[in-house]
C-alpha cells in the first residue's frame, strides 16, 4: 500500500458542486501540503499544515478550504466546483529531516464541466 | 520571494547519451535547499536528488547529479547515460522557510533509441 493515499483517484464533477478530495498518509509525518498541478504552471501550493490545529493558506488558496481531521489525514474541499479547478491535485508529506523532501500521494484527477 | 524558471519546456536525447536540465532560482535566503522529481506518464511523483545550500559537493544520485552553481543560482539536473525510462516531465524545486516547497515550469525530456 501506498504511504500517501488519495481518494479518489479520478472525479468528473458539474459546476456548482461540492467535493472533497481526501488523504491519508501512514509515514508518521506532521507535515501535509496540497499541490495543484496545471500544464505549464508546475505544481502550486494551495494549504499547508504543520500539525493537526495549524492551516495555513498557500499561494492558490482562493475557492478551497481544507480540514486536518488528524495527524494522518488532510482534506481539500472545493465548495463550489468550477471548470477553471480542473487539475490533477497532489497531496504530500514532509518531515523535519535534513532536506525535508515532499512525499507524494499518486495525484486526484479532477475534471469540472 | 522565492522564484523558479525552468526555461526548457522540452528536450530530447539519444539514448546512453548525457543530458542537461536547466534550473535557475531567486530567493534572499542563505539557507535553502533545491530538489528534482521526476513524472512519468504515469503521474506520480518521483524524487530523484536534493542539494543543500551549504553542501560543499555537488550532489550524486546513480546516473543523476546536480550542477550546482551558487553564484550563478542555478541548479541544472544532468543525466547521463540516457535510458528510454527517463522520457518524463522533470521538475525542479526549492525550499526555503516552513518546509514549502516552490516548483518550476517542468521540463518534458524525451529520449529516443
Amino acid at each position: 500500500d501506498a504511504d500517501v493515499t488519495q481518494t479518489p483517484r479520478n472525479r468528473i464533477t458539474k459546476t456548482g458542486k461540492r467535493i472533497m478530495l481526501e488523504c491519508s498518509q501512514t509515514k508518521g509525518h506532521d507535515r501535509m501540503y496540497w499541490y495543484r498541478q496545471d500544464p505549464g504552471l508546475g505544481l502550486r501550493l494551495i494549504y499547508y499544515s504543520f500539525d493537526v490545529k495549524d492551516i495555513n493558506k498557500g499561494e492558490i488558496s482562493d475557492g478551497y478550504s481544507v480540514s486536518r481531521q488528524a495527524q494522518a489525514k488532510f482534506s481539500l474541499s472545493l465548495e463550489s466546483a468550477i471548470p477553471n479547478q480542473t487539475a490533477l491535485y497532489f497531496c504530500a508529506t514532509s518531515d523535519f529531516g535534513r532536506t525535508g523532501e515532499l512525499f507524494f500521494g499518486e495525484g486526484s484527477r479532477l475534471t469540472v464541466l | 520571494a522565492q522564484k523558479i524558471t525552468q526555461t526548457q519546456p522540452g528536450m530530447f536525447v539519444q539514448e546512453k547519451e548525457a543530458v542537461t536540465l536547466d534550473c535557475t532560482y531567486d530567493t534572499s535566503d542563505q539557507s535553502y535547499g533545491l530538489f528534482w522529481y521526476k513524472q512519468p506518464s504515469s503521474g506520480e511523483m518521483i524524487f530523484l536528488i536534493y542539494q543543500g545550500s551549504y553542501d560543499e559537493q555537488n550532489a550524486t544520485e546513480g546516473r543523476y547529479s546536480l550542477n550546482f552553481q551558487k553564484a550563478r543560482k542555478s541548479a541544472n539536473l544532468v543525466i547521463s547515460a540516457s535510458q528510454l525510462g527517463d522520457s518524463a516531465m522533470y521538475f525542479c524545486a526549492m525550499r526555503v522557510k516552513y518546509g514549502k516547497l516552490t516548483f518550476g515550469q517542468g521540463t518534458i525530456l524525451t529520449v529516443h533509441p
